[in-house]
């Protein structure tokens, strides 16, 4: 199983602040197969990043992905009160599926 | 507009089994490949596995092996996750989410969640 490490587990961020938050995978991850959501609470997950750098629809220009290999990283590059919620990534190098433990962003 | 209508909130005895429904509309069912995903209060998001509703074929997560069955309804477009032998581990919100097709094994749609209580 490729374990993926995010970092860190929670961030705190005061508006207009650039964030980047990371993904460490054990193993190599194809960037095809490098995904990532958000989830706010209560509410269901929703893609937002795939193959590591494509914004899903909907999703704001300040945010942006890149990475390869074993380290992938989401920014902010201006951080905005909706953007709260937490970031998780996702990949695909064998069975099972994982997804990391999650990053909170928290708006100060 | 595509959706996934998950069915309501269920609340099991231990040793019991239940059945969770993902019910899909907007698209066309057998086109994209759907997957369960496990969600715990506090923690991460847990793959369980995949089934493709063209051919009834999965993959699971061998860690669900025993606990998750899944099946499909083409008919009436709808995936089942039967939970067998619940215990303390198993409460959680379970969602579908379907694969899209754009890339590979991301989940573009979710269904909005079961909830799943253990209680004797």
């Amino acid at each position: 199983e490729n374990v993926l490490t995010q970092s860190p587990a929670i961030m705190s961020a005061s508006p207009g602040e650039k964030v980047t938050m990371t993904c460490r995978a054990n193993s190599s991850v194809s960037s095809s197969y490098l995904h990532w959501y958000q989830q706010k609470s209560g509410a269901s997950p929703k893609l937002w990043i795939y193959s590591t750098s494509n914004l899903a629809s909907g999703v704001p220009a300040r945010f942006s992905g890149s990475g390869s290999g074993t380290s992938y990283s989401l920014t902010i590059s201006s951080v905005e009160a909706e953007d709260a919620a937490t970031y998780y990534c996702q990949q695909y190098s064998g069975y099972p599926l994982t997804f990391g433990a999650g990053t909170k962003l928290e708006l100060k | 507009q595509i959706q996934l209508q998950q069915s309501g909130a269920e609340l099991a005895s231990p040793g019991a089994s239940v059945t969770l429904s993902c019910k899909a509309s907007g698209y066309t069912f057998t086109d994209h490949i759907m997957n369960w995903v496990k969600k715990r209060p506090g923690q991460g998001l847990e793959w369980i596995g995949r089934i493709y509703p063209v051919s009834g074929e999965t993959n699971y997560n061998q860690k669900f092996m025993g606990k998750a069955t899944f099946s499909v309804d083409r008919s009436s477009s709808t995936v089942y996750m039967v939970l067998n032998s619940l215990t303390s581990e198993d409460p959680a919100v379970y969602y579908c989410g379907r694969t899209t097709v754009v890339a590979p094994y991301a989940m573009d749609y979710w269904g909005q969640g079961t909830s799943v209580t253990v209680s004797s």
